[in-house]
């Protein structure tokens, strides 16, 4: 049963950078077939896809986040990574991390999230 | 880029049946698989339907997806409602550069 776990600051200054770590349990991040994705969900709002890794190190990414996004995978510590530069308040939001089946773009599991805010 | 667009809330007695849809703005929506998940109160997301119209194990029967392309949408029901299906819905699907995930809508269940 694959597990999926968010770990990272819970609060970041304007301007500065996001960064999470996803580690995945009980399956390796190097099966090929499966992307591994950051979403983000603001408080009260709805699921913002924020882009995925394949274990090769191919990202693809949200077009309205691309420009400062990065997503890097750590085969040998079964981890992904998440950067988001040039944070503001609109960037506040529970992060989850997922797995993607590729053949059917199907974001299952999910971790269990967690809440980043952008404050001073 | 297109858009999922689903009713903000839907409402229905235990027992009922009820339908969220699904609308893809552009494109059509038989071309790319259409998820749904289901997200209870401060818990992350899981999925009650894949692949348009497939249940993954452990998601009672009560659960159906389908896809209409005369309309351009996707469609989930739950029938037999129970107290414990109320949570927020979400669909999500994707194209050659992004995936997308629908509004939300939330069901009552009262």
């Amino acid at each position: 049963q694959v597990q999926l776990q968010e770990s990272g600051p819970g609060l970041v200054k304007p301007s500065q950078t996001l960064s999470l770590t996803c580690t995945v349990s009980g399956g390796s991040i190097s099966s090929g077939d499966y992307y591994w994705s950051w979403i983000r969900q603001p408080p009260g709002k709805g699921l913002e896809w924020i882009g995925y890794i394949y274990y090769s190190g191919s990202t693809y990414y949200n077009p309205s986040l691309k420009s400062r996004v990065t997503i890097s995978v750590d085969t040998s510590k079964n981890q992904f990574s998440l950067k988001l530069s040039s944070v503001t308040a609109a960037d506040t939001a529970v992060y989850y991390c997922a797995r993607v089946v590729a053949a059917a773009n199907w974001f299952d599991p999910w971790g269990q999230g967690t809440l980043v805010t952008v404050s001073s | 880029n297109f858009m999922l667009t689903q009713p903000h809330s839907v409402s229905e007695s235990p027992g009922k049946t009820v339908t969220i849809s699904c609308t893809r703005s552009s494109g059509s929506i038989a071309s790319n698989y259409v998820q749904w998940y289901q997200q209870r109160p401060g818990s992350s997301p899981t999925t009650v339907i894949y692949e348009d119209n497939q249940r993954p194990s452990g998601v009672p029967d009560r659960f159906s997806g389908s896809i209409d392309s005369s309309s351009n949408s996707a469609s989930l029901t739950i029938s037999g409602l129970k107290t414990e299906d109320e949570a927020d819905y979400y669909c999500q699907s994707y194209d050659s550069s992004n995936q997308v995930f629908g509004g939300g809508t939330k069901l009552t269940v009262l």
